[in-house]
């Protein structure tokens, strides 16, 4: 069954701690995309991986194959970064994406 | 690159009465196209999603029907809105595993 989770689903942490979230897929992909939705609901697309890492500014997303895992990582946070994380992949040979739950990260003062 | 564009962004609706999402793809051709719904406090459920004209596929069983006229138009419709119909509607649109979405509507069916 092609499924995705995420973890953790909820993540509170003081402004400038370095946020890890993660995701796991149950079988082989073509992409992996990770998305940021605010609270008024629209998406923003962060990256999309099909191997390796990428860096925007704060945000670097990793991925492992064969360990079929990723990762979002947010260095020096901000409040304005609290939002809903979110994983969705494109399984091989399938012709949906596929969402995980989402991450709510919380970013205090 | 490709542009979504997904309107209205918000709408109110009395029960039964219809809808119509519209979502309109730029900048590719022949991309798949998909209708997704976050309830309050949910993840993403796929709706319906589209690989061509004409050609829809339904992913649970609901009173929304979506149709694709054209080959960068996606509508989803309703003939009489429930309650439960609240939430976020969202269309995207993948391509060669390039993916790219829409800003979303909110639908509150009161």
């Amino acid at each position: 069954k092609n499924e995705v989770e995420q973890s953790p689903q909820n993540l509170t942490a003081q402004e400038g701690e370095f946020i890890t979230i993660n995701c796991s897929y149950s079988v082989g992909i073509s992409a992996l995309h990770w998305l940021q939705q605010h609270p008024g609901g629209g998406i923003v697309s962060l990256f999309m991986l099909s191997s390796g890492k990428k860096k925007h500014g704060r945000l670097i997303a990793t991925i492992n194959i064969q360990e079929k895992h990723s990762s979002l990582h947010i260095t020096a946070s901000h409040p304005r970064d609290s939002a809903v994380y979110i994983c969705a992949v494109m399984f091989q040979g399938a012709q949906k994406l596929v969402f995980g739950q989402g991450t709510r990260l919380t970013i205090n003062p | 690159s490709q542009t979504i564009h997904q309107w209205p962004a918000t709408l109110v609706q009395p029960v039964g009465s219809p809808l119509s999402l519209e979502c309109t793809v730029e900048g590719t051709s022949n991309p798949n196209l998909y209708w997704y719904r976050q309830a309050a406090g949910r993840g993403l459920q796929l709706l319906f999603y589209s690989v061509g004209i004409g050609q829809i596929s339904s992913e649970v069983p609901q009173n929304l029907s979506a149709s694709r006229p054209q080959d960068r138009q996606f509508i989803l419709s309703s003939k009489k809105l429930l309650l439960s119909d609240s939430g976020f509607y969202l269309c995207a649109s993948e391509r060669n595993t390039e993916a790219f979405f829409g800003q979303g509507t909110r639908l509150t069916v009161v």
